[in-house]
């Protein structure tokens, strides 16, 4: 089945505690998007890969880090998560930028 | 600067026609895309626009005016099942970054 993975689906955990969002898509697209959302604000892009070892920032990447080192994976990392990065995220994936994108189910972070 | 204007919330009875808009200010156009969100779930695709005019897709429609930076998704003989946020995104030529509206959260009443 066609489907782009995220793990974890839920987190909660303490400022300043590195993690990582792992994003993982089956369909061997090129690109890879991070987004958060939140109320009032909708989706917003945080930085997104054109393919293996290609990432660039979208509009709000302070405070997180990306690596696409293998086609299928690109994790979402919080090196000093603060409570501001408290949100509900997403990983989606498509053949292009003029694709569909497939969006994973979603991470929801909470930071105290 | 780049910015993509939705209604915040519609409503409207089953079985009725809506018509939901999108405008937006970006600087250079790729395309065009509607997505679907049903609350507690992920966007899904509904319809990509790049050129000028209509794409019909059975009860969904999406129509897009380049020269206007407008656009707007059309929903025929609503059911309930289509209370939803639906999502207007733009993507911009020289870059490959994705702008979303904040979403119009349509509520149908039986």
């Amino acid at each position: 089945e066609a489907q782009v993975t995220q793990n974890p689906r839920y987190l909660i955990t303490v400022t300043g505690k590195k993690l990582t969002v792992t994003c993982s898509q089956n369909m061997n697209h090129e690109y890879m998007s991070w987004y958060r959302q939140d109320p009032g604000l909708g989706l917003r892009q945080i930085y997104y890969s054109m393919n293996v070892e290609v990432t660039d920032k979208g509009d709000v990447p302070e405070g997180y880090k990306v690596s696409r080192k293998e086609k299928r994976n690109f994790p979402l990392i919080l090196e000093s998560p603060s409570p501001n990065q408290t949100s509900l995220y997403f990983c989606a994936s498509s053949y292009g930028t003029n694709q569909p994108q497939h969006f994973g189910d979603g991470t929801r972070l909470s930071i105290l | 600067g780049q910015n993509i204007d939705q209604p915040t919330e519609m409503t409207a009875t089953e079985g009725a026609i809506v018509q939901i808009n999108c405008t937006y200010q970006t600087s250079g156009f790729n395309g065009l895309f509607w997505y679907q969100q049903h609350a507690g779930e992920a966007p899904t695709f509904l319809s990509y626009n790049v050129l000028d005019g209509l794409e019909e897709k059975g009860r969904f429609s999406s129509f897009l005016s380049r020269s206007k930076g407008y656009s707007y998704l059309l929903l025929k003989e609503l059911q309930m099942k289509d209370s939803a946020s639906y999502l207007c995104a733009v993507t911009t030529s020289g870059t490959y970054k994705y702008i979303f509206g904040t979403g119009t959260r349509l509520k149908v009443l039986a």
